[in-house]
């Protein structure tokens, strides 16, 4: 497709349960992102990819999150034991890569409420 | 860690009204990134400055950067409904991810 693709679009779950979201950058990005939107507030860093290299996961809040990216494309960010606070909007990003002055282009997020 | 900080957070302005938000950061950097969010959508690329001293205009706004003084402007002039959203500024240092403002949201009055 032509931009960053996410899904679900929308995600309600029970608290404690698992959840899974998708991420399907522009086609030829190196770099991947994932930032966390809350409901006013401005984005929060989690995670960031960049070709075979190890990933940066400075920004994951506890370790029941995790992130992966399968041949240097698709990501799928892991919420495990869900909890009321990771309600949030979780945005996807890509870029070509961290040549210098690259922005980065967001995909529609993936609304998650814990209930 | 580096701080961005944007003000105000909340605009309201009448429609034909030139109005300023600003976005300080707290360490150095010459890259920094306009993006505007309309309510339930994603985040657009608005601006690229990439050096002191840039400037770029699009329509009805207009982004500058002073490195020396960790601060970039967005200026709107003659404003219109359609400029209602959320902006938000985003500093680069370089390294592996990107450092966003806390947002301006602004409402644009008839």
């Amino acid at each position: 497709g032509a931009g960053v693709s996410q899904s679900p679009s929308n995600k309600v779950t029970e608290k404690g349960k698992d959840v899974e979201l998708r991420c399907d950058p522009i086609s030829g990005h190196t770099a991947l992102y994932w930032y966390r939107q809350s409901l006013g507030q401005g984005l929060e860093f989690l995670i960031y990819f960049q070709g075979n290299s190890a990933p940066d996961k400075s920004g994951l809040p506890s370790d029941r999150f995790s992130a992966e990216r399968t041949g240097g494309s698709v990501s799928t960010l892991t919420i495990q034991r869900t909890q009321q606070e990771d309600s949030a909007v979780y945005l996807c990003a890509s870029s070509p890569g961290r040549t210098y002055g690259n922005t980065i282009y967001f995909g529609e997020g993936s609304w998650l409420t814990v209930v | 860690e580096l701080k961005v900080e944007q003000n105000p957070l909340f605009l309201s302005m009448q429609e034909g009204k030139n109005y300023t938000i600003y976005c300080n950061y707290s360490t150095t950097s010459d890259r920094l990134y306009w993006y505007r969010q309309d309510p339930g959508k994603s985040l657009e690329s608005l601006f690229v400055l990439l050096s002191n001293g840039a400037v770029k205009q699009e329509g009805r706004l207009m982004a500058s950067l002073d490195t020396k003084a960790r601060l970039s402007t967005l200026h709107i002039t003659a404003a219109v409904h359609d400029l209602s959203a959320t902006y938000f500024c985003a500093v680069d240092r370089g390294g592996n991810q990107f450092y966003f403002g806390t947002g301006t949201s602004l409402t644009v009055i008839p």
